[in-house]
């Protein structure tokens, strides 16, 4: 079993949709959780980076993480063309400073 | 503040032959982290570098190798190479604390043929 389990999609909805995004993971000693947009082509882009269990928002994003259930989403509020890219889940726990688990990530594809 | 820089961008090889890339952190980070990309297995951790020692190792063949040198840019050498090490190797930098999150380059394309 992978340490991070995640949908790989694709994922299609249309603009203005609310998109929800999820991973499930194994490891408890998770305690940061990220989630990184990446266009093709490129390298990932750090979206959200949450410690612990609770909620973050960002303008149109807003992060969760539910550690009793080891679960973490990541929703995108009126959904853009823009989004359309891959997102990958990524926690690491306290120790492994510099080592991130992924998640294979999810194909989001936003159309107008 | 200028980004993760990677040289070079793109690399075809033939199997057997070696290689190395390049990785610059962001100024002031002192942790270097690399990643293998590929379709089948996703995101998989390399090693990690900080203040030049490795302080982090994945479950990679020994045929992969890195080092970071004093002024924290990094290099990752992959000898022996077959044909499934094709794949994006992406870099990460971070301050190297508890707190810190990783911010990743463009990569560098490898194609073995």
């Amino acid at each position: 079993q992978k340490e991070v389990e995640q949908d790989p999609g694709p994922l299609s909805v249309p603009e203005g949709a609310i998109v929800s995004l999820n991973c499930t993971y194994s490891n408890s000693a998770f305690q940061y959780f990220m989630w990184y947009r990446q266009y093709s082509r490129k390298g990932p882009e750090l979206l959200m980076y949450t410690y612990s269990s609770g909620n973050k928002e960002d303008g149109r994003f807003t992060a969760q993480v539910d550690k009793s259930s080891k679960y973490i989403s990541l929703f995108i509020r009126d959904s853009q063309p823009s989004d359309s890219a891959t997102y990958l889940c990524a926690p690491r726990g306290g120790s492994t400073l510099g080592r991130l688990y992924f998640g294979r990530g999810t194909q989001l594809t936003v159309w107008p | 503040k200028a980004g993760v820089t990677q040289t070079p961008r793109y690399l075809i090889k033939t199997r057997g032959q070696q290689v190395t890339l390049s990785c610059s952190p962001i100024s002031g980070h002192r942790s270097v982290s690399w990643y293998q990309q590929t379709p089948g297995q996703g995101l998989q951790f390399l090693f990690e570098y900080f203040s030049e020692t490795q302080r982090n190792k994945g479950n990679f063949p020994g045929r992969f190798s890195g080092r970071q040198f004093s002024n924290s840019r990094s290099e990752m050498n992959v000898s022996t190479l077959e044909l499934g090490d094709s794949a994006l190797y992406l870099c990460a930098s971070t301050l190297g604390g508890r707190e810190e999150t990783q911010y990743f380059g463009p990569g560098t394309r490898l194609l073995v043929l």
